[in-house]
């Protein structure tokens, strides 16, 4: 069965902090994916990233960055130079190999990010 | 401008009602998704579809029903059979012939009482 634990319920930082949300998965599957999604006070979510099982080069956008480790089935985000437009909620997500099928994720409990100005 | 619109965003029924939530896009997307969110729990999968007249069963489709008849359109159907359905409930949709990730709408917050 497949898992994703944020075990950080709720993460409250003064603006321009670094702050680093956790993800730990379990999957059976040797290949697999893993995103991260952020849901604003709005509500829908806002796909970040994705990567494969295969590739675990670090990725860097902006302000963003993404560590990912298979020895540790993490996928951590971290976000530097923290702006109070970052407050929302960060979702991890997983989901078996991507064929011409569904992709069916199964997700974290979230991490709520409040930036404090 | 392409996206994905649930309506309405707020909606209130009395215990024993079926109601149905709207989800409609413009993306030309073959594959559609409901998903239901709880605080602290994160978002599970209700149904999923890949083609019109095709749907499948997700983790927690038990108390909901729905129908894929136009390819722009997945509604869901909660019915009187669903013990909680008080949550946010969030429609997907996904390009599958490029595997994209999934597009969500903003969500349709549902209150029984």
């Amino acid at each position: 069965a497949q898992k994703v634990t944020q075990a950080q319920t709720e993460i409250s930082v003064v603006e321009k902090e670094d702050v680093t949300l956790d993800c730990v998965y379990e999957t059976r599957d040797t290949t697999y994916y893993l995103f991260w999604y952020k849901q604003p006070p709005s509500g829908e979510l806002v796909f970040l990233i994705r990567r494969n099982s295969f590739d675990e080069q670090n990725e860097i956008s902006g302000r963003y960055s993404w560590n990912f480790q298979k020895s540790t089935s993490s996928f951590n985000f971290t976000i530097t130079a923290s702006q109070v437009v970052d407050s929302a909620v960060y979702f991890c997500a997983l989901s078996g190999p991507l064929r011409q099928g569904a992709q069916k994720l199964v997700f974290g409990q979230g991490t709520r990010l409040t930036i404090n100005p | 401008d392409g996206g994905i619109t649930q309506s309405p965003k707020y909606l209130f029924r009395k215990e024993g009602q079926n109601v149905t939530l709207s989800c409609e896009q413009n993306l030309n997307h073959d594959a559609m998704y409901w998903y239901r969110q709880d605080p602290g729990q994160g978002l599970r999968l209700i149904y999923y579809s890949q083609i019109v007249n095709d749907f499948q069963k997700g983790d927690i489709a038990e108390g909901y029903s729905v129908s894929r008849e136009k390819k722009e359109s997945f509604p869901l159907t909660v019915t009187s059979a669903q013990k909680n359905p008080t949550a946010f409930y969030l429609c997907a949709s996904q390009n599958r012939a490029t595997n994209s990730p999934l597009h969500f709408g903003n969500g349709t917050r549902l209150t029984v009482t």
